[in-house]
């Protein structure tokens, strides 16, 4: 039981480029959501899945797509690459309603050149 | 939408003394309020939550209190010891799959 796996760890990317970060819960669980973590800026909801199926913007949705692939991956891509993109990036995944924390990935350090 | 303010941003403390952090909200529709801390370079994780039924919730060292009224809910830490040093966030969501949002964090040194 891996609890929420995000890959990749880090990654360079030059400006324009683009990459997809991807998110897998192995809980079941239906929520899924993706932040985004600068310093001094907490973290900021990009865009989150409330079941497979449906996806809906965050607070900083601009420049971001996300899929959810099914009830296990949600993914979010970032199809032209600006160096304000430069951040740490969180998935997470809560649990049912007897058990609603969120779990988080371990992160990905994406920095754009 | 839902809008989370945190304070202070920093906090320094003296081992043993008691932590206290305040967030606020504002969506009222708001019913559920997780408390994550967050060590350098690792994921942020829960430490203690608290449903709007519910006004205090206390764990070890660890409480939560929450005021409906007023919407302001507070993390409170006891016998605060240098492994507590971290990142704390807090957050509140409407309901069961909408929008967990967070506060900008506190950043909490114990000094021993």
């Amino acid at each position: 039981n891996a609890g929420v796996t995000q890959t990749p760890k880090f990654q360079v990317l030059k400006t324009g480029q683009s990459m997809t970060l991807q998110c897998a819960q192995d809980m079941n669980h239906n929520s899924m959501y993706w932040y985004r973590q600068d310093p001094g800026m907490g973290l900021r909801l990009i865009y989150y899945s409330a079941s497979e199926g449906t996806t809906d913007k965050g607070e900083v949705p601009n420049g971001y797509n996300v899929s959810r692939l099914n009830k296990r991956e949600f993914s979010l891509r970032l199809e032209s690459a600006a160096p304000s993109q430069t951040s740490v990036y969180f998935c997470a995944s809560p649990g049912h309603l007897t058990q609603s924390e969120a779990f988080f990935g371990q992160g990905t350090r994406l920095t754009v050149v | 939408g839902e809008n989370v303010e945190q304070h202070p941003s920093t906090l320094s403390v003296q081992e043993g003394d008691s932590a206290v952090i305040k967030c606020t909200y504002s969506d009222s529709a708001s019913n559920y309020f997780p408390w994550y801390k967050q060590e350098l370079g690792k994921r942020p994780q829960l430490i203690i939550d608290i449903r709007s039924n519910v006004g205090e919730k206390k764990d070890q060292r660890i409480a939560v209190t929450l005021n409906k009224t007023a919407k302001h809910f507070s993390l409170h830490i006891t016998e605060t010891q240098p492994e507590d040093s971290a990142v704390y966030f807090c957050a509140a969501r409407m309901e069961y799959g909408n929008k967990l949002v967070f506060g900008a964090g506190t950043i909490l040194r114990v000094k021993s």
